[in-house]
């Protein structure tokens, strides 16, 4: 699975929207982008996932650059129960795994 | 659904101790991954199961760590002897199979200390 990169931390106003940005410069043909989150003593929770088209989904949106290099995942209105850390993962077609990187930990602040 | 169920949510025991962890999958689901999380290494896959059968356990750290998956509903991750190094807090995840539509669900997680 290609590599991410993911900025460490992030800061948002209640009600703004975040914006989280994913490098994936090697991101093969095959391989999906898949976001998920955690928040503080929980599991992981599934967000969204992408090929190449953008994607919309009732908690975020995620875009994808035209060449598959970066994407952004968007929470249009962030609540402070969207403080946790997220995941970028890219992960191909094929495989079942998912692998995490360090996340960015998006901090809302009131 | 109830998602998926770990058991215990804690435990605390002393090196050398042997440590059963439990999962139970969503139903329907055919795949079953253990994962680990800690502070130095973060989140790491150890094993999975299709339809019960292990697939890879490439990420079991050594052969003191065990698991097992006697039927769809119900998975054991064993540690036999624990040392404090295994201290972490142990992931149970299923998905069905669907392609790539296959969204891991994961359950609240087992936060073991070893002393």
């Amino acid at each position: 699975d290609a590599k991410t990169t993911q900025p460490t931390s992030m800061d948002c106003a209640e009600g703004r929207a975040a914006n989280l940005p994913c490098n994936h410069s090697t991101i093969s043909g095959n391989e999906y982008v898949y976001w998920y989150r955690q928040i503080h003593s929980q599991g992981p929770q599934y967000i969204i996932h992408g090929l190449k088209n953008n994607e919309t989904n009732e908690m975020a949106s995620l875009i994808i650059t035209e060449d598959r290099k970066s994407s952004t995942l968007i929470l249009p209105h962030a609540t402070l129960r969207d403080t946790a850390v997220y995941y970028c993962i890219v992960r191909a077609q094929s495989a079942r795994q998912l692998t995490f990187g360090s996340g960015t930990q998006l901090t809302v602040l009131p | 659904d109830a998602g998926v169920i770990q058991s215990p949510r804690h435990e605390v025991t002393e090196m050398g101790q042997e440590v059963t962890l439990r999962c139970k999958p969503i139903s329907g689901h055919d795949y079953l991954f253990w994962y680990r999380q800690t502070m130095m290494r973060g989140l790491e896959l150890l094993i999975y199961f299709n339809n019960n059968v292990p697939i890879d356990d490439s990420g079991m750290p050594e052969d003191r760590f065990s698991a097992k998956m006697p039927n769809a509903s119900f998975s054991t991750l064993k540690i036999q002897p624990s040392e404090p190094r295994d201290s972490a807090v142990y992931f149970c995840a299923s998905s069905a199979l669907a392609g790539v539509e296959d969204t891991q669900y994961f359950g609240p997680g087992t936060r073991l200390t070893v002393l």
